[in-house]
């Protein structure tokens, strides 16, 4: 089946610094993925989607600057967020529609990335 | 902008109860989609409706879209301790091709 590598799984980063995630389709191409963060005990919250080779849609509230999308090839989607302050501590998460086969409807999600800045 | 809703926002049961969660929309749904979160996991597709008043059955897991596509139903019949998790449900819009989460039930089953 479909299945997408994010990594790192954890980062604790320094107020200020920006940190990267990177989200990987192993085993198809994924023309388009998606970021969402999620909070504790909270439901996904759709912040961009990215587009390889173009640039990045951001949902309404959410800081293209802050959060930098790059989909540069068709497996391969990062999110960077910069200047990262504590607020941004949270649960990201990358998605992408899986091409091919009988459980194509679903999208498949990465495993998470949980950002902490200190 | 569109709400999904999803009621109740938490559950325990023991083993062997049943257990439904309930999943309204502020507009009308495109497709809905439900996915599982085991804690500390990341969400796994269990299934997509599309059509009006459907009803889907994986083993234990009975899913039903309303006729009016506005609300969804996701049952479990004699829960296990496997079955723990969050499960929500998602809007699929088919023009963007991007998920609208609901708010997410989270079940606790108890052996």
């Amino acid at each position: 089946g479909a299945v997408v590598s994010q990594h790192p799984s954890r980062v604790i980063c320094k107020s200020g610094t920006s940190v990267k995630i990177e989200c990987r389709s192993l085993d198809f191409q994924a023309t388009t993925m998606f970021w969402y963060r999620q909070f504790p005990k909270k439901s996904l919250m759709l912040m961009a989607t990215s587009n390889e080779g173009s640039k990045a849609t951001y949902e309404q509230g959410v800081e293209k600057d802050k959060f930098l999308i790059n989909h540069a090839s068709l497996t391969l989607s990062t999110l960077t967020v910069t200047s990262a302050h504590p607020e941004d501590s949270s649960f990201y998460i990358c998605s992408a529609k899986g091409a091919g086969g009988p459980n194509t409807y679903g999208y498949t999600f990465g495993s998470g990335t949980r950002l902490t800045v200190v | 902008g569109q709400q999904v809703m999803q009621i109740p926002q938490y559950q325990h049961v023991q083993e062997g109860e049943d257990f439904t969660t309930y999943c309204n929309s502020s507009t009308t749904l495109s497709n809905i989609q439900w996915y599982k979160q085991r804690p500390g996991g990341h969400p796994v597709f269990l299934i997509q409706l599309v059509k009006s008043g459907e009803v889907k059955k994986q083993k234990r897991l009975t899913f039903q879209f309303g006729e009016a596509k506005k609300n969804s139903s996701l049952h479990i019949t004699a829960t296990q301790t496997t079955d723990v998790g969050t499960y929500f449900c998602a809007d699929m819009n088919t023009g963007f091709q991007k998920l609208v989460f609901g708010t997410g039930t989270r079940l606790l089953v108890s052996p």
